[in-house]
């Protein structure tokens, strides 16, 4: 079945930094993939997605390119704040697995003044 | 993007009891979910809440224990039955797109006792 697997966190950079964080994926058939976000205290948001290979999404400065090549989406940005503070969680849906989301294990990130 | 909500935002239940959690969206939705977060987990799909039909549960999880109604396309209702410690979690709804995005409730925090 699908599966998706990231980095294990969690990830504590300082201000500014260039931020990576590898998601890979399994799957069957031709999934969309995205990244989601969760605050503290907060819901999931939909940060950013991908519907077919060499796509590049991108919003409030991170983005991640679908690499079916390597059937990875990894998640960068190139300075980060503090306010990015939070829990990233890659996804996949489609293929076999039709709309469900099949999700990554979360990865924790902290940014340091 | 769907405006979603949950009822409640969290309880605290005595073991054997049962909750149920109100999921309502703001607009008309085909596909309405309904996923698990145990704590420092990820997000584990227990069912898809299907209008006019019984919902389709996913592995590990039954309608006994889970049983879900879904009587419009704007609201949903997920019962945690027979409660134990094990069903502390965050039960979150989401809806999705017509552009194969899914969006999420606020969650519901339950704690068994």
């Amino acid at each position: 079945g699908n599966s998706v697997t990231q980095m294990e966190g969690p990830v504590t950079l300082s201000e500014e930094a260039f931020l990576t964080i590898n998601c890979t994926y399994t799957a069957t058939g031709y999934p969309s993939l995205f990244w989601y976000v969760q605050y503290p205290g907060e819901g999931l948001q939909l940060l950013l997605k991908a519907t077919k290979a060499d796509d590049k999404g991108s919003n409030k400065g991170f983005e991640a390119t679908y690499r079916k090549e390597t059937t990875s989406f990894h998640l960068e940005k190139g300075s980060v704040q503090v306010s990015d503070s939070a829990v990233y969680f890659c996804a996949l849906s489609g293929g076999q697995g039709a709309q469900k989301l099949v999700f990554g294990q979360g990865t924790r990130l902290t940014i340091n003044p | 993007s769907a405006v979603i909500s949950q009822k409640p935002s969290r309880d605290i239940c005595q073991r054997g009891t049962s909750l149920t959690i109100q999921c309502q969206v703001d607009s008309q939705v085909t596909m309405m979910f309904w996923y698990r977060q145990q704590p420092g987990q990820s997000l584990t799909l227990i069912a898809t809440a299907n209008q006019g039909s019984e919902a389709t549960y996913e592995s590990g999880f039954v309608i006994d224990k889970f049983p879900i109604s879904r009587p419009n396309l704007t609201f949903s209702t997920l019962t945690v039955s027979n409660m134990s410690p094990e069903d502390s979690s965050i039960y979150l709804c989401s809806v999705d797109s017509i552009y194969n995005e899914q969006f999420f409730g606020p969650g519901t925090r339950l704690t068994v006792l």
